[in-house]
């Protein structure tokens, strides 16, 4: 069964002070690892997608990473606009191609 | 404007009153599917759906239809609600297998 963990499950940060969040995962294949922000009361919205090991994607503040049994999201001198909950998810390659999500980072930049 | 619509945001029903919620997206996305979001339990797929006419069970299926008729809609079936069910549900859709999804704005649903 795939299982994607989260960690930590909570994060406050003075605005500037740069952090990473863990997305540790197990998949039978790999299909794509994903990332999403969701903030209070709306749906996630997409960040990134990493397919394989070794892959780097930034926007802006925002850089996720990818190995064999963990992402990351780096977040350089964040904002207080950065303050939400960050999601990972994982898809699996086989005909069934389900998503599994992990149950969040909530991140809250202080100003 | 690209997006995935949910009617309705919000609904309060009752035990065993059959529901629809509809999902509809306009960027002619072959994947869609349907998550619910408890807290503490995080987003859990229900149904998700590859293309028209095909369909495949999420983690949580029990207690809810889905069909796929037209590429553009996605809807929901509760035939006989019960309080378990009340929850925040999302809608997503993607262009292929293994790209970010578009997310719904979330129907509230609360079964008494």
């Amino acid at each position: 069964e795939d299982q994607v963990t989260q960690s930590p499950e909570a994060l406050r940060l003075q605005e500037g002070e740069s952090s990473s969040l863990n997305c540790s995962y197990t998949v039978s294949g790999l299909r794509g690892l994903f990332w999403y922000r969701q903030d209070p009361g709306k749906g996630p919205e997409f960040l990134f997608t990493l397919y394989s090991a070794g892959e780097e994607k930034e926007k802006e503040r925002l850089k996720a990473t990818l190995t064999k049994k963990e992402s990351f999201l780096h977040i350089t001198a964040p904002k207080p606009e950065d303050s939400a909950t960050y999601l990972c998810a994982v898809q699996n390659s086989g005909g069934y191609q389900k998503v599994t999500f992990g149950i969040g980072t909530k991140l809250q930049v202080i100003p | 404007e690209a997006q995935v619509t949910q009617n309705p945001r919000y609904l309060i029903t009752v035990t065993g009153k059959k529901l629809t919620v509809t999902c509809s997206q306009n960027m002619n996305h072959e994947y869609m599917s349907w998550y619910r979001q408890d807290p503490g339990l995080g987003l859990r797929q229900i149904y998700y759906s590859m293309n028209v006419e095909v369909t495949d069970k999420g983690d949580v299926p029990e207690g809810y239809k889905v069909s796929r008729k037209e590429k553009r809609n996605f809807p929901l079936i509760l035939e006989s609600p019960s309080p378990n069910q009340t929850s925040l549900y999302f809608c997503a859709s993607s262009s292929f297998q293994g790209n970010g999804q578009f997310f719904g704005p979330g129907t509230r649903l609360t079964v008494l």
